[in-house]
């Protein structure tokens, strides 16, 4: 069964610092995401890409955070500027409108900004 | 704004069926969905429904949808101690929309 992958596993990196999160979403989907669940709260949607560019970004999503599909393979969250409460599990997702309705998870990679 | 809310926890003995509750907010929603989340994992699908829709059943899994009061549960019959997990409701405007998702229940399963 095809499915989302995430890597690293787990990130650990010291406040201020840059980060890059890589998914590979499921090879013919269009639709990718990213979301994130900071330790015991909900899991919060972050942004939607679509066609090359943003279709829709929470308000968590501020100019800290950027994505990019570089390759037409990975699709990549980058923090550019790491705070202390950005630690948290991020998952990707994918997703394609073939009658499934299933946004693919991604097993996620939980970040620790210390 | 969009919110869904569902208890924290459910204690169940084996071999009991497990009823999850969630009610949510936004009208709108077209898709409602739970999902499942075992230790160290991601989030799976279980199962959705469609607005439009009452009741969905699915192997052991029964969805029942009150759209007037806006009110989701999830019954898991025979449960067992695979069940044990986070399960989140959660619920979208499209299929492709952004997925809004609930605090999650944690389900235990005793002997």
């Amino acid at each position: 069964e095809p499915e989302v992958t995430q890597t690293p596993s787990h990130q650990v990196t010291q406040m201020g610092q840059e980060v890059i999160l890589r998914c590979v979403p499921i090879s013919n989907h269009l639709y990718f995401y990213w979301y994130r669940q900071i330790l015991g709260q909900k899991v919060e949607f972050l942004v939607s890409f679509y066609n090359n560019e943003i279709s829709e970004k929470s308000e968590i999503f501020d100019d800290q955070f950027s994505v990019e599909r570089p390759d037409g393979s990975n699709f990549t969250l980058k923090i550019r500027s790491t705070k202390l409460e950005d630690s948290a599990m991020y998952f990707c997702a994918s997703f394609t409108p073939d009658g499934t309705y299933e946004q693919y998870f991604g097993p996620g990679t939980r970040l620790t900004v210390t | 704004g969009e919110d869904v809310e569902q208890s924290l926890f459910l204690s169940v003995r084996e071999g009991d069926s497990s009823v999850i509750n969630c009610t949510y907010t936004d009208s709108s929603s077209t898709y409602l969905y739970w999902y499942k989340q075992e230790p160290g994992a991601g989030l799976q699908l279980l199962t959705y429904i469609f607005s439009n829709m009452d009741m969905k059943q699915d192997q052991r899994l029964t969805v029942l949808l009150n759209k007037k009061d806006k009110h989701l549960s999830l019954r898991i019959a025979d449960t067992q101690t695979g069940d044990s997990a986070i399960y989140f409701c959660a619920e979208g405007g499209s299929s492709a929309s952004k997925i809004i998702f609930g605090s999650g229940t944690r389900l235990s399963i005793r002997p």
